[in-house]
């Protein structure tokens, strides 16, 4: 089945530095990938579309100067966590469309990000 | 825009049969999906409905009653492993999906 594979799945930062997540698709190809943020015991949040070639598209209230993202290949798509401030430790997932399923358009998530900021 | 609401918490013990509702609002309606989340774990795909009526993977089931603008997800012959956070989502027009706020089974002894 597809496979997505995030990396890495824990990071500790100080706060004012960058961090950058990566997400590849390992046996299909995304044009489009899609980033969410998690708060604890909360839903999945939609930060931003990824698309291959071209800018990300920001869900109304994610600033994209903060929260910069790069799809430069079909296979890979990072998020880079600009000047980290504690209010940013979350878990972050990513996750690709990896087909139909009776007419399901099926995401496939990556195994997410958790982010702590000092 | 869109909105899913959830049951916080359900319990129930092995064995057992639970049901998770799910109504939404949505701006444009292309099925409802559920997906399950172990605790600090990614979401997995468990069904999908675009058609009013029930459909049936192994132990779960899902129902969808769009002019009700309500679904369900079924779980039957419970096991400790299904203990979970499940979430039904919607689709954006980006092929993006919009999530619920989730429900989380504790499945006990």
């Amino acid at each position: 089945g597809a496979v997505v594979s995030q990396h890495p799945s824990r990071v500790i930062c100080k706060s004012g530095t960058s961090v950058k997540i990566e997400c590849r698709s390992l046996d299909f190809q995304a044009t489009t990938m899609f980033w969410y943020r998690q708060f604890p015991k909360q839903s999945l949040m939609l930060m931003a579309t990824s698309n291959e070639g071209s800018k990300a598209t920001y869900e109304q209230g994610v600033e994209k100067d903060k929260f910069l993202i790069n799809h430069a290949s079909l296979t890979l798509s990072t998020l880079t966590v600009t000047s980290a401030h504690p209010e940013d430790s979350s878990f972050y997932i990513c996750s690709a469309s990896s087909g139909v399923s009776s007419g399901a358009n099926v995401l496939t998530f990556g195994a997410g990000s958790r982010l702590t900021v000092l | 825009g869109q909105s899913l609401e959830q049951p916080s918490e359900v319990t129930a013990v092995e064995g057992a049969i639970v049901q998770i509702n799910c109504t939404y609002q949505t701006s444009g309606f292309y099925g409802l999906s559920w997906y399950q989340q172990h605790d600090g774990g990614a979401p997995t795909f468990l069904s999908y409905n675009a058609l009013d009526g029930l459909e049936e993977t192994g132990r779960f089931s899902s129902f969808l009653s769009r002019s009700d603008s309500y679904g369900y997800l079924l779980l039957q012959e419970l096991q400790m492993k299904d203990s979970a956070s499940y979430f039904c989502a919607v689709k954006t027009g980006r092929r993006a999906l919009t999530f619920g706020s989730g429900t989380r089974l504790q499945v006990q002894p």
